[in-house]
């Protein structure tokens, strides 16, 4: 099993570009999320999904779309890329809503808008 | 707002010696918890959980200790390895948007 898989590595974005970052996952995992992570701060939930067809919004939704058309893939959208959108990016996935099992993580994703 | 947080945001230790990593949380509906290992450049890596019907977890080199009194939860590793070095983080379920909720993290670095 190759885990939770994210790309790219590194990426770096203008103002204003658009982008996806790619998420997929091997485990038959249900439930599968993005996290950002910005220095001294802890992880921060950005979207999630329980399930194929059915995503929600977490804490910092605003400039995010994703969707989950398969149990695999879990792909974020950044719509207009915005300096404050620089920081590191994390997909996890888990049996459940997380709640009550560990989360898996992908190796992150390091995002620069300038 | 209730939060996860943690004591120190650095921890150095002698190679061999024991560590001890703390964290606070304020949320009493929380009764799930982990500690996460975060290497530089990788993801969160899970190292061990705890229910709040337990007050001691052991797994390999590591304890966890959850203290609901005073709502508190601790990461001992014995014999600090090198391979220790990392960020930890702690985090609790109690959260009300279906997903757990994470703390700052705390640096261990682990002196030769």
């Amino acid at each position: 099993n190759a885990g939770v898989t994210q790309t790219p590595k590194f990426q770096v974005l203008k103002t204003g570009q658009s982008m996806t970052l790619q998420c997929a996952q091997d485990m038959n995992h249900e439930y599968m999320s993005w996290y950002r992570q910005d220095p001294g701060m802890g992880l921060r939930l950005i979207h999630y999904s329980v399930g194929a067809g059915i995503t929600d919004q977490g804490e910092v939704p605003n400039g995010y779309n994703v969707s989950r058309s398969t149990t695999e893939d879990f792909p974020l959208r950044l719509l207009s890329a915005a300096p404050s959108q620089t920081s590191v990016y994390f997909c996890a996935s888990s049996w459940e809503s997380g709640i009550n099992y560990g989360y898996t993580f992908g190796s992150g994703t390091r995002l620069t808008v300038v | 707002g209730e939060s996860v947080g943690l004591h120190l945001p650095t921890l150095s230790v002698q190679e061999g010696d024991n560590s001890i990593i703390n964290c606070a949380y304020s949320n009493s509906a929380s009764d799930y918890f982990i500690w996460y290992k975060q290497e530089s450049g990788k993801g969160p890596q899970f190292i061990i959980d705890i229910r709040s019907n337990m007050d001691k977890r052991q797994g390999q080199r590591v304890t966890v200790l959850l203290n609901k009194t005073v709502k508190h939860l601790s990461l001992q590793i014995a014999a600090t390895q090198p391979g220790d070095s990392a960020v930890y983080f702690c985090a609790e379920n109690g959260n009300n948007n279906n997903d757990m909720r994470f703390g700052a993290g705390t640096r261990l670095t682990v002196k030769p």
